[in-house]
């Protein structure tokens, strides 16, 4: 049972574009969101999150949008940049339950 | 900086061996979690520890059991390796029970089960 779902296992993008990539949940109780990015060989490392009681949260280059009447949260990734290209986790959580979706892989072309 | 170690980043074990896998955390965390992670699937949590001494199931307990005796270390422990149990396992730690609360991984370690 996912509760947790990133439907597009891999995004391409050039360099210097916009990167979405898309998140939805199921359950209506999780009460913070949160990106994480992985690069080979590393854990995930932590990126940028958002409270359900928002609905953006801005970080540099990065911004996330959060839906909560379609259950769906978005990052956003202005401009785009070759090191950008990573493995991104999309996790809800409440309280210590964190779930996590399977991943996009982003690559950025130069 | 936080920083989550483990003691392996590559392991091959055959099956029905007692594997550990070790995990320290020098942040002074609370909680401290277990992950397998698998392709399609993400992240999913095997365990989690919020105190000394201290653990609860996650998703997919089974065949797993782990051992938390001081706060910075938080071992997973494999009774009987199995093959479907082969996967990247990542450990991570966080200072409190609140959702806002990111959590900070290791770099991860890659179990194969021959």
């Amino acid at each position: 049972d996912q509760q947790v779902k990133q439907n597009s296992p891999s995004l391409s993008v050039q360099e210097g574009r916009i990167s979405i990539l898309n998140c939805d949940y199921t359950n209506s109780m999780f009460d913070y969101f949160l990106w994480y990015k992985k690069y080979p060989a590393e854990g995930p490392t932590f990126l940028i999150s958002i409270s359900s009681i928002k609905d953006k949260n801005e970080d540099g280059r990065f911004t996330v949008f959060l839906n909560k009447s379609a259950k769906h949260l978005s990052l956003h990734i202005v401009p785009s940049q070759p090191g950008d290209s990573a493995v991104y986790f999309c996790a809800a959580s409440k309280a210590t339950d964190m779930r996590f979706g399977a991943g996009t892989r982003l690559t950025v072309k130069p | 900086d936080v920083k989550v170690t483990q003691s392996s980043r590559y392991l091959v074990k055959r099956t029905g061996e007692k594997v550990f896998l070790e995990c320290v955390q020098d942040m002074d965390h609370e909680n401290m979690f277990w992950y397998r992670q698998d392709p399609g699937l993400g992240l999913r949590l095997i365990y989690f520890s919020y105190d000394v001494k201290m653990k609860e199931k996650g998703d997919i307990p089974e065949g797993y059991s782990v051992s938390r005796e001081k706060k910075e270390r938080f071992s997973l422990i494999l009774e009987s390796a199995s093959t479907n149990q082969t996967s990247m396992y990542l450990c991570a730690s966080s200072p409190g029970l609140w959702s806002s609360y990111e959590q900070y991984f290791g770099p991860g370690t890659r179990l194969t089960v021959t």
